[in-house]
């Protein structure tokens, strides 16, 4: 089984439409982010929480939230999704004493 | 912020061939690392690079810490089909609260 994993992996809505995206994994590890992959920009990070009871903004956090239930699951959220909002979205884990990450599969997002 | 310049934007080489792709930055960096996302997935890390002048190998994969920290290489030997894939490098600094700076990645074709 995957140890990082990502729901749903598909997904087209309309402007204007909450979304949520979900994380799981079970690598234990303490830090998770959120990474916004648009062609020929690399990957921009939205939100990253270090535990529980720390979320952090990235470079891009305008237009999206993000909620950490537990230290195996990290939440973002599109109150209002609008069409620029369209991309793949990755979360990735990392161990505390470590810089390697883990990135789940994807979830791609239109938002039309 | 901290940013990163990662070149060759794409390469399309013929299998068989070697490639070079490179990271340089204005600042310096601790650790680099390099990953590849293969089409329709998250980036996995091929290399990690923890020490200025370092070289290291995974398979047909080399990778350097360039001796002024600002700059890291990747260099693949014989590539083949498998190879196709965005090449990603990531920098971290302990001084940036414990997250990566990613490059905007090189996009490598293989004919075969």
């Amino acid at each position: 089984d995957a140890d990082v994993t990502q729901t749903p992996r598909n997904r087209i809505t309309k402007t204007g439409k909450r979304i949520m995206l979900e994380c799981s994994q079970t690598k234990g590890h303490d830090r998770m982010y959120w990474y916004r992959q648009d062609p020929g920009l690399g990957l921009r990070l939205i939100y990253y929480s270090f535990d529980v009871k720390d979320i952090n903004k990235g470079e891009i956090s305008d237009g999206y939230s993000v909620s950490r239930q537990a230290q195996a699951k990290f939440s973002l959220s599109l109150e209002s999704a609008i069409p620029n909002q369209t991309a793949l979205y990755f979360c990735a884990t990392s161990d505390s004493w470590a810089y390697t990450q883990y990135f789940g599969p994807g979830t791609r997002l239109t938002v039309l | 912020g901290q940013q990163l310049n990662q070149s060759p934007q794409s390469m399309f080489i013929q299998e068989g061939e070697d490639v070079s792709m490179n990271c340089t930055s204005s600042s310096i960096f601790n650790t680099w690392l390099w990953y590849k996302q293969d089409p329709g997935e998250g980036p996995v890390l091929l290399i990690a690079l923890y020490k200025a002048g370092e070289l290291t190998s995974n398979g047909r994969l080399t990778a350097q810490f360039g001796t002024t920290r600002k700059d890291s290489f990747l260099n693949i030997s014989a590539s083949i089909p498998s190879d196709v894939g965005i090449y990603f490098c990531a920098g971290y600094h302990n001084t940036n609260a414990g997250k990566s700076t990613f490059g905007d990645g090189t996009t490598l074709t293989v004919k075969p």
